[in-house]
């Protein structure tokens, strides 16, 4: 059983760039989130995604994006990006029933982006 | 809205000295609770959820929905308990919150 791995580890972007992050979920499981951490913060809820379709989203605007795949792999794109959008960028998987209730998720070991 | 909050950034104890993080949530509806630990140069992981009321590495925690708390609770904390514990809350339309979590420090 593989756990949930990120791509790229660290990237360096400018203000008005677009960036493409990646998450492998874990075998077997077929829901994605997405979370944004500031320094010092907790996670952020950006979005769900449940066997390829969005599922949840939380307080971002639409230049954050998200795709996921038939293998439930996914990835978040960032359009635009701004200063603020520095940070750690978390992926999490899960098996979600059909009842779509709070599963447990596992979380990768993020994606540090830094906007300058 | 704040959904949870974590009221202490920092918080030491002694070794064999009972040990409380506190959370509070808002939420009008059936919300799930957990808590989730982050070990130092580890990911973060699921420590325990208010649903199946278990008790992990010796935490318990008790959803009070009259307080709308969910403190996290140890009697007696070890060293190996130092580390970053968030409380979050799932809500039934698959929203996510994480509190600002709180960093704890077990003195030996």
């Amino acid at each position: 059983e593989t756990g949930v791995t990120q791509s790229p580890t660290h990237l360096i972007k400018t203000r008005g760039q677009q960036v493409t992050l990646r998450c492998s979920s874990q075998s077997g499981h077929n829901t994605v989130s997405w979370y944004q951490q500031a320094l010092g913060q907790g996670p952020q809820f950006i979005f769900q995604y449940y066997r390829e379709e969005e599922n949840g989203r939380g307080n971002f605007p639409p230049r954050f994006s998200g795709l996921q795949f038939p293998n439930y792999s996914s990835e978040l794109n960032v359009n635009a990006l701004e200063l603020d959008d520095s940070a750690l960028y978390l992926c999490a998987s899960s098996l979600a029933d059909r009842g779509l209730k709070g599963e447990t998720q596992y979380f990768g070991p993020g994606t540090r982006l830094l906007v300058l | 809205a704040q959904r949870v909050t974590q009221p202490e950034k920092l918080l030491s104890v002694f070794k064999g000295a009972p040990v409380e993080l506190k959370c509070n949530y808002s939420y009008s509806g059936s919300p799930e609770l957990f808590w989730y630990v982050q070990y130092s140069r580890q990911r973060l992981q699921l420590l325990l959820r208010h649903i199946s009321r278990e008790s992990i590495k010796g935490f318990t925690a008790d959803l009070n929905k009259g307080e709308t708390s969910f403190h996290l609770k140890k009697p007696f904390a070890q060293e190996e308990d130092s580390a970053m514990y968030y409380c979050a809350l799932s809500t039934p339309g698959n929203q996510f919150y994480f509190g600002t979590g709180t960093s704890l420090t077990v003195i030996p």
